[in-house]
């Protein structure tokens, strides 16, 4: 199946651990990004990533941190510093400069 | 700076009503895009349509159409004949001329649709 995959699907995490959501794609796009929605909110962009070893800050990018180690891989790091992590993580692919596809999202909760 | 108003939080209707989902948005740039996503209960964003500042067309695919007005910055979404699947979250949003291979999305707040029988 083509598309892009994260993964965990649900996640929990305890208060000060780092936690990492991983995505792959397979759709041979250059530009990546990982977007955040909380609640009756709508999606804010966290890092994009326009090639491998290149990632940008997008608007809520403290207490997060990515790398672009392949193309088909930009895992997300949510870390101690996120102070209010719980919310649904999309990450999205897009090739041709402005269409952008998403995954199924991943739910994270601080417990 | 860009910016995106849905100004419907939530929709009802009963299957087989017609329903718009407005959008009007705000930019600078001459050159941009505009979108479509459904977002259903399980969670992920599904693309639906993709509109270029400079096509104003307006383009229909099965029971969806659009409505495109630069004159008012608006990028209305229709659905003729309602269905119970149709039951989603409708984002629309709005993509800067881009550098590289990367765009920008600023999303809507969303606009809930809820069709029952």
């Amino acid at each position: 199946d083509g598309g892009i995959t994260q993964s965990p699907k649900y996640l929990f995490r305890k208060e000060g651990q780092n936690v990492t959501l991983s995505c792959e794609q397979n759709l041979n796009h250059d530009a990546m990004y990982w977007y955040r929605q909380d609640p009756g909110q709508g999606l804010r962009l966290i890092y994009y990533s326009q090639i491998v070893n290149d990632f940008q800050k997008g608007d809520i990018a403290e207490g997060y941190s990515v790398s672009r180690e392949k193309k088909e891989s930009f895992p997300l790091t949510v870390t101690s510093a996120q102070k209010n992590p719980t919310a649904f993580y999309l990450c999205a692919s897009g090739g041709d400069g402005n269409t952008i596809y998403f995954g199924e999202g991943s739910w994270l909760t601080v417990v | 700076a860009q910016k995106v108003t849905q100004a419907q939080t939530e929709i009802s209707v009963v299957e087989k009503e017609d329903v718009t989902l407005d959008c009007v948005y705000e930019t600078r740039d001459t050159t941009y895009y505009l979108f479509w996503y459904k977002q259903p209960p399980s969670g992920e964003l599904v693309f639906l349509i993709r509109r270029n500042s400079f096509d104003e067309q307006n383009e229909i695919s099965g029971r969806y159409s659009w409505n495109f007005q630069k004159s008012t910055s608006s990028f209305n979404f229709t659905i003729t004949a309602s269905q119970v699947v149709d039951s989603a979250v409708y984002f629309c949003a709005l993509s800067e001329e881009w550098t590289g291979t990367a765009s920008k999305l600023t999303f809507g707040t969303g606009t809930r649709l809820q069709v029952t029988l």
